[in-house]
Parts: C-alpha cells; sequence; structure tokens
C-alpha cells in the first residue's frame, strides 16, 4: 500500500449528505482507479481517471456519483445525497510497472476509505 | 469481456494444514492473472502474479498458484498456514496491457479462516 494515499479512513455520514473521499496516487503517476467494496460483492471497478480527464466510467452509478482528477491536488470521488447503500470501503489505487521488460502494470493500491452511512 | 469466479466464499482450514483456494476466470483474450490478499481493515497487497512463462508461480508468503489454461483455472495454494494468513483472498485477471490503460476484474473473494 505505500504510496498510495487515501483520506479519510473512515467517513460517517447521514443519509442525504455528501461524502468526499480522497485519493493521492503513488508520486509521479497521474493516473488513478477507483473501486468498491461491498460486503459479500468483492471489489468493483467504478471509474478510472487521468489528471483533467475521466478515461473509463463504465462502473460509476449514473446518479449521485462523480469523480475528478484535476491538474493540481488529489483526485476526489464525491457522492452526493448518501443513501445507506452506499456504505462499503472505497479503494484507489495506481497502476506500477512490473518491470522494465514485462510490459505489464500491477495495481497498487491504498488503505482504503469506509464509508458509513447512518 | 473477462471474468472471475471464486466458488468458495469462505474456507476454514486448521493451521500447519494445507490449503487450497480456487479461481477459474473467463476471457475472449489472453490474459494476466493475479492474487491479492486483504488483511481486516487494510488495503489489498499483490500476493502473487501470472504474466508468461513458467505457469508454477510462486508468490510471498509461502503462497503459489498455478495457472491452467485448458481448464481457465488460477488457483492458489500453501502446503501449510499460519494463524497469520486469517485473511481475505482474491483472485483478479486482466487483459496484457500495452502500457496505457489496464482493466482489472476481481473475483468476490474467499475468506481463509485459519484455525488454531
Amino acid at each position: 500500500n505505500a504510496g498510495v494515499m487515501q483520506n479519510p479512513r473512515h467517513l460517517v455520514r447521514r443519509r442525504g449528505q455528501e461524502a468526499r473521499l480522497r485519493c493521492s496516487p503513488m508520486k509521479g503517476h497521474s493516473h488513478v482507479y477507483w473501486y468498491r467494496q461491498l460486503p459479500e460483492e468483492g471489489l468493483k471497478f467504478m471509474v478510472y481517471l487521468q489528471k483533467e480527464n475521466i478515461i473509463d466510467e463504465s462502473g460509476m452509478p449514473k446518479e449521485r456519483f462523480s469523480a475528478e482528477f484535476p491538474k493540481e491536488g488529489p483526485s476526489i470521488l464525491r457522492i452526493q445525497q448518501v443513501v445507506r447503500g452506499d456504505s462499503a470501503a472505497y479503494f484507489c489505487a495506481s497502476l506500477l510497472r512490473d518491470s522494465p521488460t514485462s510490459g505489464a502494470n500491477v495495481l497498487t493500491f491504498g488503505a482504503g476509505s469506509r464509508l458509513t452511512v447512518l | 469481456a473477462q471474468s472471475v469466479t471464486q466458488l468458495d466464499s469462505q474456507v476454514p482450514v486448521f493451521e500447519e494444514a494445507p490449503v487450497e483456494l480456487r479461481c477459474n476466470y473467463s476471457s475472449s483474450v489472453s490474459v494476466y492473472l493475479f492474487w491479492y490478499v486483504q488483511y481486516p481493515n487494510q488495503g489489498l497487497q499483490l500476493l502473487l502474479k501470472y504474466l508468461s512463462g513458467s505457469t508454477l508461480v510462486k508468490g510471498i508468503n509461502g503462497f503459489e498458484a498455478e495457472f491452467n489454461k485448458s481448464q481457465t483455472s488460477f488457483h492458489l495454494r500453501k502446503p501449510s498456514v499460519h494463524i497469520s494468513d486469517t485473511a481475505e483472498y482474491f483472485c483478479a485477471v486482466s487483459p496484457p496491457s500495452s502500457g496505457g490503460y489496464q482493466k482489472v476484474t476481481f473475483g468476490t473473494g474467499t475468506k481463509l479462516q485459519v484455525i488454531p
């Protein structure tokens, strides 16, 4: 998990409030993945962003969820008007080159942000 | 499209016994395969990976996995488990990358409970 920083680690919100989760990728990286982990459902891909661009948001719910990765600062995953079903762990990841010769990349995760909606 | 199936949601095993965690995948192209481990309230940590070459892959903490293309499987094994191996294990698959965007698909996880 070294290098990918997420905060807050734990966040409690009441229904209808907004949740903002932040992710700073590994130093020198300009891409981030967001995954959501619901109980008993494993990790579900949400969105992949480059600086100032959304590359793939095929896993994002159509409403209330948005993500950005501004030129300066961390990536933000924003959930508006939270509901109890949004309670989950949200993970951010950087893609790290496996080796100079393999051409393969490996996801490196942050410790996650655990959202609880009351 | 690619998918991963981990049929066992929970696997209890006694300490020092061997364990196998099953993973099957589906993909129309060649794949990279991964196993990650998640300890309570932590992020995911890479255990091992198969990219190409030898089908038997060794990882950290004494784990190994074997890629079987004909059975589309990538089962994780350890000959003797320790209490500290209690965690959730995720199998994952991705298409080979070209250095750019690479979509990784995860299974639903298997909780390994090591019993003293």
